[in-house]
Parts: C-alpha cells; structure tokens; sequence
C-alpha cells in the first residue's frame, strides 16, 4: 500500500492563482480530511468527508473547496490564492469505527506571493 | 467551541532525563486521545494513544495518562535519545463515529547530547 499520497510536494503561487491540491489513499478509508500546519497554530482542520460525496467545513474553511467524488480521492482546490494561505498542507484518512489511527501525508508546501 | 491547550510549547531536557508534556481538553464527551510525533519535515505520526477506559498506557520509554475527572492527559518519554527531538501533537476525539480530532499546539522538544 501507498498509503495516503499527496500532490505536488511543493508549490509558488501568485496572489489571485487558483490550484487543485491532489490526495489519494488506497486504504478504502471512509474517512478523509485536510490541515493546515502554521508555526505555533499547530494543525487546524480546513474540510473533511465522511465518505464519497459528503464532506463538511472544519475550523478553517474561508478560501477552499472540496469535493470526494471516490472513495480515493480528496482533492482540495484554492480558487484565489491569498499570502494568508502560505501553508503546509496535510492531508489525513482514517476508518471510521474501528481502529482510529489517522494516517497523514508527507504534505504539501505552499508558498502565495 | 471544543478546544486542546497543550504546554509547554518548547521543552529542552538532558539526554537522559525524563520529559512531560500535558494536553487539556474542554470536550467532556471525548474518549479517545492520540499522540503524534512529527519530525523536522515530515509528515505527523502517531507514537501512542489511550482510550478513557484506561488510566495510563505504556510503550517501552513512552507512557500516556489520562485524568478525565480533570480532562487532561499527558505524555511521558524517559530516557530521552537525541533522535526524540521532534514536535509532539496531543490531540481528543470520540470514538466510533465521524468526529473530528481537535489538535493541541505543539511542543517541540530538543533533548540535548
């Protein structure tokens, strides 16, 4: 298994640029969602989705949409990017019900100018 | 709304020595309390967890206690290696279902050689 997958590793970004941060995981988690790992604000929740086709907002939704039309993917789209969302993106899966253990992603690292 | 204040921020302990790090949550309904380790430019990843069952839980030189009368948990590292150097996450959630896991803020600890 990959695990959970996370695309690109890195990113520039003009203010205003619009960008789809991809996630992937074939663990047939039901259970997926996306952080924000700012210096000293630890990880704060953007959106998350219970399963294909619901999500929900977290703590820190302003400026970002998802969508989970599979069970693999969850992407997380940027429609006009703000320096205020210069970032390291996590994405993280997990069953629900059972085992509890969320899994991350190895991040990606987003830089609006 | 639900929170996690974890302290201290930083902690610098001796090789050797003992290290603590305590989470609180205000969530009276969480039973489920994960730690995670994340080391410079990785992905988080989780080292222990305790369910509200158990009063503490041990693995080799790391051990989590829970006090849910006071709503706080802690970790403790003993013998501490230069490898533990990392950011350690506490984070509360509730078993069984879709709930979200509320982050604490980090500490990152530095064990000296």
């Amino acid at each position: 298994n990959a695990g959970v997958t996370q695309t690109p590793k890195f990113q520039v970004l003009k203010t205003g640029q619009s960008m789809t941060l991809q996630c992937a995981q074939d663990m047939n988690h039901e259970y997926m969602s996306w952080y924000r790992q700012d210096p000293g604000m630890g990880l704060r929740l953007i959106h998350y989705s219970v399963g294909a086709g619901i999500t929900d907002q977290g703590e820190v939704p302003n400026g970002y949409n998802v969508s989970r039309s599979t069970t693999e993917d969850f992407p997380l789209r940027l429609l006009s990017a703000a320096p205020s969302q210069t970032s390291v993106y996590f994405c993280a899966s997990r069953i629900t019900g059972r085992s509890e253990t969320q899994y991350f992603g190895p991040g990606t690292r987003l830089l609006v100018l | 709304g639900e929170n996690v204040e974890q302290h201290p921020s930083t902690l610098s302990v001796q090789e050797g020595d003992s290290a603590v790090i305590k989470c609180t949550y205000s969530d009276s309904a969480s039973n489920y309390f994960p730690w995670y380790k994340q080391e410079l430019g990785k992905r988080p990843q989780l080292i222990i967890d305790i369910r509200s069952n158990v009063g503490e839980k041990k693995d080799q030189r790391i051990a989590v206690t829970l006090n849910k009368t006071a709503k706080h948990f802690s970790l403790h590292i003993t013998e501490t290696q230069p490898e533990d150097s990392a950011v350690y996450f506490c984070a509360a959630s509730r078993l069984g279902g879709t709930y979200k896991y509320i982050f604490g803020t980090g500490t990152r600890l530095k064990v000296l050689a």
